[in-house]
């Protein structure tokens, strides 16, 4: 079935620094790929998507680029802040079996320090 | 404002006392599921919901059962808790579609089962 393989961290960076967290699936066909990001005591919100190959997702100065060559998704931004601090979920749908839901990476957990 | 909404946020319970945790959504969406959330081993989804009435196991059902008598409610109930449970738990629902549509989440419930 399909399954996702990110970097669990924790991943400290300083204020202002380059954000890259990697993000590589493994799927039968080309499905849609997703960012979901989680902040302290809250539950998951959509970041960003690509529904097809190529395709560039991007929110809040968060990109993804959809790589099929590379089975890969991953996540940058070039000026993290505090407010960046959080956990973030790759994912894309689960596969097989009527499953109708999300297979999500075991998440990364993102501290951006002042 | 869209939302889904669970309650509790937090339960503390003791092995074998029967729980629900409660899920309600006023999108108007078909589809509804739970996930646990737990350390190392991110999200993984317990059951779904792709109407009323319909329901079907995800990858972890065991020890879990659901309803949906209602298209807005998905409740989540626990018969005979256990330790192994203890877990932090989300409610997500989205629009009937394809699956390129943004799932929405609940707050999640921390439960302890003691």
């Amino acid at each position: 079935g399909n399954s996702v393989t990110q970097m669990e961290g924790p991943v400290t960076l300083s204020e202002e620094a380059f954000l890259t967290i990697n993000c590589t699936y493994t799927a039968t066909g080309y499905p849609s790929l997703f960012w979901y990001v989680q902040y302290p005591g809250e539950g998951l919100q959509l970041l960003l998507k690509a529904t097809k190959a190529d395709d560039k997702g991007s929110n809040k100065g968060f990109e993804a680029t959809y790589r099929k060559e590379t089975t890969s998704f991953h996540l940058e931004k070039g000026s993290v802040q505090v407010s960046d601090s959080a956990v973030y979920f790759c994912a894309l749908p689960s596969s097989g079996g009527g499953a109708d839901g999300l297979t999500f990476g075991k998440g990364t957990h993102l501290i951006i320090q002042p | 404002e869209a939302q889904v909404t669970q309650n509790p946020r937090y339960l503390i319970t003791v092995t074998g006392k029967k729980l629900t945790v409660t899920c309600s959504q006023n999108m108007n969406h078909e589809y509804m599921s739970w996930y646990r959330q737990d350390p190392g081993l991110g999200l993984r989804q317990i059951y779904y919901s792709m109407n009323v009435e319909v329901t079907d196991k995800g990858d972890v059902p065991e020890g879990y059962k659901v309803s949906r008598k209602e298209k807005r409610n998905f409740p989540l109930i626990l018969e005979s808790p256990s330790p192994n449970q203890t877990s932090l738990y989300f409610c997500a629902s989205r629009a009937r579609s394809d699956r390129d549509t943004e799932a929405f989440f609940g707050q999640g419930t921390r439960l302890t089962v003691v």
